[in-house]
């Protein structure tokens, strides 16, 4: 069965902090990984990873996929307060419709 | 351009009571997906459709769930007659291509079943 573990479950950072989210995977057919980020109702979309895009950056977001090791990483440099969230990875399965794998997700929080 | 919306919000019901979620995604999207976050467990695939039929619908839990989507525009997802443990998120997502990109989620539907 495929399977995606994030870590670490929550996380608490003062504002200016950097993390780094960590998104491991098994699947039997993979074709891409999703990041999203989640505050208080629908999660937003922020990255999609696969084969030919391996790295992804957006402001002081920035994603790398590890297709060898089967890992996903989501760093987040000078935190803010608005960052507080909680971050998803998901893999899409192209076997079934492209329907996405979840992981438990990261709670991030960042205090002032 | 209006987002996937759903409705309600959130719904308190009894156990062995029947409710109705509905879905209303992004106009001109084909696939439409339910997904639900139970307590404490990561979002779970329930179905997908295709315009107006079921591609995949693996991830429901029992014959209790029925999901419909008429016309192939909005979906409904009822659960007759619900169980505790049917509380939980349900999220509708709805993407104009197969690829895994451009998802959009709604905000979500709270169950809470008493």
């Amino acid at each position: 069965e495929d399977k995606v573990v994030q870590s670490p479950l929550s996380l608490v950072v003062h504002e200016g902090d950097t993390v780094t989210l960590n998104c491991s995977y098994e699947v039997t057919n993979f074709r891409s990984l999703l990041w999203y980020k989640q505050e208080k109702k629908a999660p937003t979309f922020l990255f999609m990873l696969t084969s030919s895009g391996i790295e992804k950056k957006s402001g002081r977001l920035s994603s790398i996929l590890d297709k060898k090791e089967l890992f996903s990483i989501l760093n987040i440099t000078a935190t803010q307060t608005g960052d507080s969230a909680v971050y998803l990875c998901a893999v899409a399965n192209p076997n079934s419709g492209y329907a996405l794998n979840f992981g438990k997700g990261t709670s991030l929080l960042v205090t002032p | 351009e209006a987002g996937v919306t759903q409705f309600p919000s959130h719904s308190v019901i009894e156990k062995g009571q029947t409710v109705t979620l509905r879905c209303d995604p992004i106009s001109g999207h084909d696939n439409l997906y339910w997904y639900r976050r139970v307590m404490g467990k990561e979002i779970k695939f329930l179905l997908h459709f295709v315009k107006e039929s079921k591609q995949d619908e693996s991830g429901m839990p029992n014959n209790r769930f029925l999901a419909e989507r008429t016309g192939g525009t909005y979906s409904t997802l009822k659960v007759q007659p619900a169980e505790l443990e049917d509380s939980g998120v349900y999220f509708c997502a709805s993407s104009q291509d197969e690829d895994g990109d451009g998802y959009t989620f709604g905000s979500g539907t709270r169950l809470t079943v008493v």
